[in-house]
């Protein structure tokens, strides 16, 4: 069973610096399906990026999604204050990392 | 674009049953992969298991089998999760959501359903 461990737990950034969050798995993956979600308080997830790199519909250039084998990478270029929020990776439907907490420092 | 919509909100008793529907609309439902993902309070996410109506077979994550069961109504669209002999730690939001099966990642979701269980 493959593990996603997710660093930081929790990131205490500004409004307009730059977010770097961790996803490392127990074993290599395919980039074909690793995808990352955000959650806001009270509602479900919402897909941000899928294969690895690519952006759904409707997310901005500012995430940006990158890696490979067992390290991947979710990139916020410039926080917004919408951006606050958890931050969830995933393989292949099944597995979810435990979470990276994005909070105003 | 997929929308999923989930029944309400439910207060269970220890070792009983609940049943949570997923109502779907836009698109050919019979094709869609639909999963079950819980969610803990504070906690993160948890994949149940997944079906696919066209075929009416499901299949679980380990830790649920036996006492989770997912069934699909092509008739209307919709989705049901039941999961049997509830405990306290099952009070969680339970979510559907349309798994992109070529992919793997999940493109829609309902808005979740709370399910309390205390005595």
């Amino acid at each position: 069973e493959i593990v996603l461990t997710q660093s930081p737990g929790t990131l205490s950034l500004s409004p307009g610096e730059r977010a770097t969050l961790s996803c490392r798995a127990s074993q290599s993956v395919s980039s074909s399906y690793l995808a990352w979600y955000q959650q806001k308080p009270g509602q479900a997830p919402r897909l941000l990026i899928y294969g690895a790199s690519s952006r759904a519909t409707g997310i901005p250039d500012r995430f940006s999604g990158s890696g490979s084998g067992t390290d991947f990478t979710l990139t916020i270029s410039r926080l917004e204050p919408e951006d606050f929020a958890v931050y969830y990776c995933q393989q292949y439907g099944e597995t979810f990392g435990q979470g990276t907490k994005v909070e105003i420092k | 674009q997929v929308q999923l919509v989930q029944s309400g909100a439910e207060v269970k008793k220890p070792g009983s049953s609940v049943k949570v529907s997923c109502k779907a609309s836009g698109g050919t439902f019979s094709s869609y992969d639909i999963s079950w993902v819980r969610q803990a309070p504070g906690q993160g996410l948890q994949w149940m298991g997944g079906i696919i109506p066209i075929f009416a077979t499901a299949n679980y994550a380990q830790r649920f089998q036996g006492r989770v069961t997912l069934t699909t109504d092509e008739s209307t669209s919709t989705a049901y999760m039941e999961l049997r002999s509830l405990r306290s730690e099952d009070t969680a939001v339970y979510y559907c959501a349309r798994l992109i099966a070529a992919a793997g990642h999940f493109d829609s979701w309902g808005q979740g359903t709370l399910v309390t269980v205390s005595s």
